[in-house]
């Protein structure tokens, strides 16, 4: 199985300040990774896929980057409705998809 | 837009049966893959099960192969997940949800539904 690490587990930071999460493979995943954003109480919702390209609808605050075992999700300047809890996904084994343990995203 | 609900989740004893659905709306069903995922209380996401656009190609992770089963109704626009010999560590929030692509496996989850709670417990 394909390992996902992400750090930190949690975060506070106020609306306005540039986040950064990484997510890192227990090997090379080549571009084969994805972010999902969950909201408390609701589904997870697609951001980001194949490492960078922005899902349709998605802010542009919102940028993904990485190849190989290290990627990094940014949100570049914090909104109030980013407060949730961000998910990394590999998708290089296709049958056996793993995601990381989640970063929450709290109010400082 | 996408629509998936959810149901068919709730309280159930351990060594029990339970059968989820998923009903899909507002997209051609029978020209994606679809798939399963839960989240314990409290816990991150974990993935359980995919099923081709026929439903003639179906994976599971190792937690649940033997005792869950993945179907699909396209006539119906339904997807299922037959939970068999259900454990306490069973109990999550399960959601179906689409694969981004038309008639391919990327397992990229491009849309979920809002997840039905099952609880295995005496």
């Amino acid at each position: 199985d394909i390992q996902m690490t992400q750090s930190p587990s949690s975060l506070s930071a106020s609306v306005g300040d540039r986040v950064t999460i990484t997510c890192r493979a227990s090997q090379s995943i080549s571009s084969y990774l994805n972010w999902y954003q969950q909201e408390p109480g609701k589904a997870p919702k697609l951001l980001i896929y194949a490492a960078s390209i922005l899902q349709s609808g998605v802010p542009s605050r919102f940028s993904g980057s990485g190849s190989g075992t290290d990627f990094t999700l940014t949100i570049s300047s914090l909104q109030p409705e980013d407060f949730a809890t961000y998910y990394c996904q590999q998708s290089y084994n296709t049958h056996l998809l793993t995601f990381g343990g989640g970063t929450k995203v709290e109010i400082k | 837009q996408v629509q998936l609900v959810e149901s068919g989740g709730g309280l159930v004893k351990p060594g029990g049966s339970l059968r989820l659905s998923c009903a899909a709306s507002e997209f051609t069903f029978s020209n994606y893959y679809m798939s399963w995922i839960r989240q314990a209380p409290g816990k991150g996401l974990e993935w359980l099960s995919y099923i081709s656009s026929s439903g003639s190609t179906r994976q599971y992770a190792d937690s649940v192969k033997g005792r869950f089963t993945i179907t699909r109704d396209n006539a119906k626009n339904s997807l299922y997940l037959q939970m068999n010999s259900l454990r306490a560590e069973d109990t999550a929030v399960y959601y179906c949800a689409r694969g981004q692509n038309y008639d391919f496996w990327s397992g990229t989850l491009e849309s979920w539904g809002q997840g039905t709670l099952v609880t295995v417990s005496s």
